[in-house]
């Protein structure tokens, strides 16, 4: 099982707060994503990394914006949270360069009220 | 950009019948790869192929690679209610696009 980490498991706030989703990983991983994700749908890409201080958007524009300090590291802030925000948000992490084989985190349901 | 189409969005089976999916590429991969999400859960990992033809089994789980690197498909024989949850397929086309594409994935439901 892969080491990668993400808090909160699950956040339920109001509209219009700042919340950070915090994603971590031991396994020395160059490359990070984060996935949004409504229950058993499918999975969409909305920021990924290729390592520190390097950060893309994915194929599903949001809202959120991210940051990569350390390669360990690579938290998703929303400025003021909506309800149409609400969703899973899955953190997963790869070798750069390889097969890309991706290991997720348990990821963090949030739910805007 | 490089599209990955999986069908079908959904499977509902008997406890014991096979369940097939199915997983197309525009583009041709460098490797595709299969990944199970159990309800409520995180998608996992399953395994990857690479070369053309390429055919690989887990226990009751077929995974297979076309000739021409551009589908794939996975079968599960005598299915059980522990293979429930959504499997998605992936391609990496390796060159220009270092990332990984995900299909739709299929919902699989197994009545007991």
């Amino acid at each position: 099982e892969a080491d990668i980490y993400q808090t909160p498991r699950y956040l339920v706030i109001g509209t219009g707060k700042k919340i950070t989703l915090e994603c971590s990983q031991t396994m020395g991983h160059d490359k990070m994503y984060w996935y949004q994700q409504d229950p058993g749908m499918e999975l969409h890409l909305i920021h990924y990394s290729y390592g520190v201080n390097s950060t893309e958007k994915g194929d599903l524009s949001s809202e959120s914006t991210v940051s990569r300090i350390r390669t360990e590291h690579f938290p998703l802030t929303l400025e003021s949270a909506r309800p149409s925000h609400t969703s899973q948000y899955l953190c997963a992490s790869s070798e750069l360069l390889t097969t890309d084989t991706q290991y997720f985190g348990p990821g963090t349901r949030l739910t805007v009220l | 950009g490089q599209q990955v189409m999986q069908i079908p969005q959904y499977q509902h089976v008997q406890e014991g019948e096979d369940f097939t999916t199915y997983c197309n590429s525009s583009t041709t991969l460098s490797n595709i790869q299969w990944y199970k999400q159990r309800p409520g859960g995180h998608p996992v990992f399953l395994i990857q192929l690479v070369k053309s033809g390429e055919v690989k089994k887990q226990k009751r789980l077929t995974f297979q690679f076309g000739e021409a690197k551009k589908n794939s498909s996975l079968h599960i024989t005598a299915t059980q209610t522990t293979d429930v949850g959504t499997y998605f397929c992936a391609g990496f086309s390796g060159a220009g696009s270092y990332q990984l594409t995900f299909g739709k994935g299929t919902k699989l439901s197994v009545i007991p």
